[in-house]
C-alpha cells in the first residue's frame, strides 16, 4: 500500500515565525489533502491539493503529483495554529485515504 | 462545503456493554464511508470500509464481530462496538466522499469513547 512520511515530527516557533511542513508519498495518488487537528480531535480540512499551489490567509500549500510530494506554509504563525497537522492521500472513490504520522507544532508566545 | 455529523461526540460506557456510533452524510449521497481510529498521540488508522447495501470489508486485525458496521442507506453508517473492553477506548472518526466523484473526503467531528 502507499506509504506516506511527514516532517519533521515536531516544530516549535516562536509566534511570528514562517515554517513549512513536507509530505512525501510513496506512489502515485489522485488526491490530497492536508488537515489541522485541534484540540478536541477535529480534523479541520485545510486544503485539498491533488496537484498545483492553493493559498488561504496565512497558509499556503503546493503538491507536486511527479515528485510525490507536498509542502504545507504556515506564514507569521500564531499560537492558534498549534495542533497536529496531517497529510492524507487517496487513490480513487471508493478507497480510503492513508494519513501520515504528523507533525506536531507548538507555537509559543 | 459538504458536511459529515457523527454522534454521540464522546461516550463512556461500562465493560461489557455495546456503544453505537453514527455517521451521516447530510447534503450528500455516500456509497462507501470509511471508520477510522485514533490513539492518543498517533495518526489515523482505517478500520473499515462501509458500503452501502453490503457487508463492510476490515482491515488486517479489526475484528468484524466486535466491530460491527451497518451501512443501511446512501447517507447513514453506524458503527457499533460491542462488548466493549478499556482497550477499546479511543477516538473513531468516520469519512465519507460525495458518492461517484472523486474529490476530497470530509470528515465527522470524531466520537471518544472511553471504557471504564
Amino acid at each position: 500500500g502507499i506509504q506516506v512520511e511527514q516532517s519533521p515530527p515536531d516544530l516549535i516557533l516562536q509566534e511570528g515565525a514562517n515554517s513549512t511542513l513536507r509530505c512525501n508519498f510513496s506512489d502515485s495518488v489522485n488526491n490530497l489533502q492536508w488537515f489541522h487537528q485541534n484540540p478536541w480531535g477535529q480534523l479541520i480540512n485545510l486544503f485539498y491539493i491533488p496537484s498545483g499551489t492553493k493559498q488561504n490567509g496565512r497558509l499556503s500549500a503546493t503538491t507536486v503529483a511527479t515528485e510525490r510530494y507536498s509542502l504545507l506554509y504556515i506564514s507569521s504563525s500564531q499560537t492558534t495554529d498549534s495542533g497536529v497537522y496531517f497529510c492524507a492521500v487517496g487513490l480513487n472513490y471508493g478507497q480510503n485515504f492513508v494519513f501520515g504520522p504528523g507533525t506536531r507544532l507548538s507555537v509559543l508566545p | 462545503g459538504a458536511v459529515v455529523s457523527q454522534h454521540p461526540s464522546w461516550v463512556i460506557c461500562k465493560s461489557g456493554t455495546s456503544v453505537k456510533i453514527e455517521c451521516r452524510s447530510l447534503d450528500f449521497q455516500a456509497t462507501t464511508m470509511f471508520w477510522y481510529r485514533q490513539f492518543p498521540k498517533q495518526s489515523l488508522m482505517l478500520m473499515a470500509t462501509s458500503n452501502e447495501g453490503s457487508k463492510a470489508t476490515y482491515e488486517q486485525g479489526v475484528e468484524k464481530d466486535k466491530f460491527l458496521i451497518n451501512h443501511a442507506s446512501l447517507t447513514l453508517s453506524t458503527l457499533t462496538v460491542t462488548s466493549a473492553h478499556p482497550e477499546d477506548s479511543s477516538f473513531y472518526i468516520c469519512s465519507a466522499r460525495v458518492a461517484g466523484e472523486n474529490t476530497e473526503a470530509f470528515f465527522g467531528q470524531g466520537t471518544r469513547l472511553t471504557v471504564v
